[in-house]
């Protein structure tokens, strides 16, 4: 099936410092990749909707200077955590969905375990 | 709009016993259904999904689920239980658009010696 890989899968990092996290698709286009957030033993939060070449489009609640998410081509999404505190910890998904079929089927990436310090 | 409704936060069995993980679903249109698993500190894996073709759909690892319309089900089961299948289980439900995609609370399988 798909790959969908994301980097950095730990990182540690100071309060007050910006957390870059990629997502990428390795085998297939993905013109639409999602971000979830997840608390533990929670379900997955759907954060927002990144579409490659414009805006993300962010859930309710979910503040847009605070999680920057760029798409920049198709196989490629980042989610950045600007001015990171300790309450931003968390396990973060991404997911791509594959092109071609009326309902793509979503593949997802390992996570990311952000620790703010 | 949609939701999907996990019925149980954790089930327990023991290695060998069917497994039952049940999920029903709320969707204005005719949504596909899917169901991922998770093994701790990873992402999602697709164990299936239903995709309005046959209703009884079977996915990888022994497990199957049947989309029952007039209940509004899409519960997962296995015959046999084994250790490895300890994990969490979601239910997604997604509809018309790429954006309306939900996910159930999710099912915690314990599976005893």
């Amino acid at each position: 099936g798909a790959v969908v890989s994301q980097h950095p899968s730990w990182v540690i990092c100071k309060s007050g410092t910006s957390v870059k996290i990629e997502c990428r698709s390795l085998d297939f286009q993905a013109t639409t990749m999602f971000w979830y957030r997840q608390f533990p033993k929670q379900s997955l939060m759907l954060m927002a909707t990144s579409n490659e070449g414009s805006k993300a489009t962010y859930e309710q609640g979910v503040e847009k200077d605070k999680f920057l998410i760029n798409h920049a081509s198709l196989t490629l999404s980042t989610l950045t955590v600007t001015s990171a505190h300790p309450e931003d910890s968390s396990f973060y998904i991404c997911s791509a969905a594959s092109t071609g079929t009326s309902y793509g089927e979503l593949f997802f990436g390992e996570g990311s375990r952000l620790t703010v310090l | 709009a949609q939701s999907v409704t996990q019925l149980d936060s954790h089930v327990s069995v023991s290695e060998g016993t069917p497994v039952l993980l049940r999920c029903n679903y709320s969707s204005s249109y005719s949504p596909s259904l899917f169901w991922y698993v998770q093994h701790p500190n990873k992402g999602l894996q697709l164990l299936l999904k239903y995709t309005s073709a046959a209703t009884l759909v079977k996915g990888i690892n022994g497990f199957e689920a049947e989309f029952k319309k007039s209940e509004t089900s899409f519960h997962l089961t296995k015959p046999s239980a084994h250790m490895s299948d300890a994990a969490e289980y979601f239910c997604v439900v997604w509809g018309d658009n790429n954006n309306d995609m939900r996910f159930g609370a999710g099912t915690r399988l314990t599976v005893k010696p």
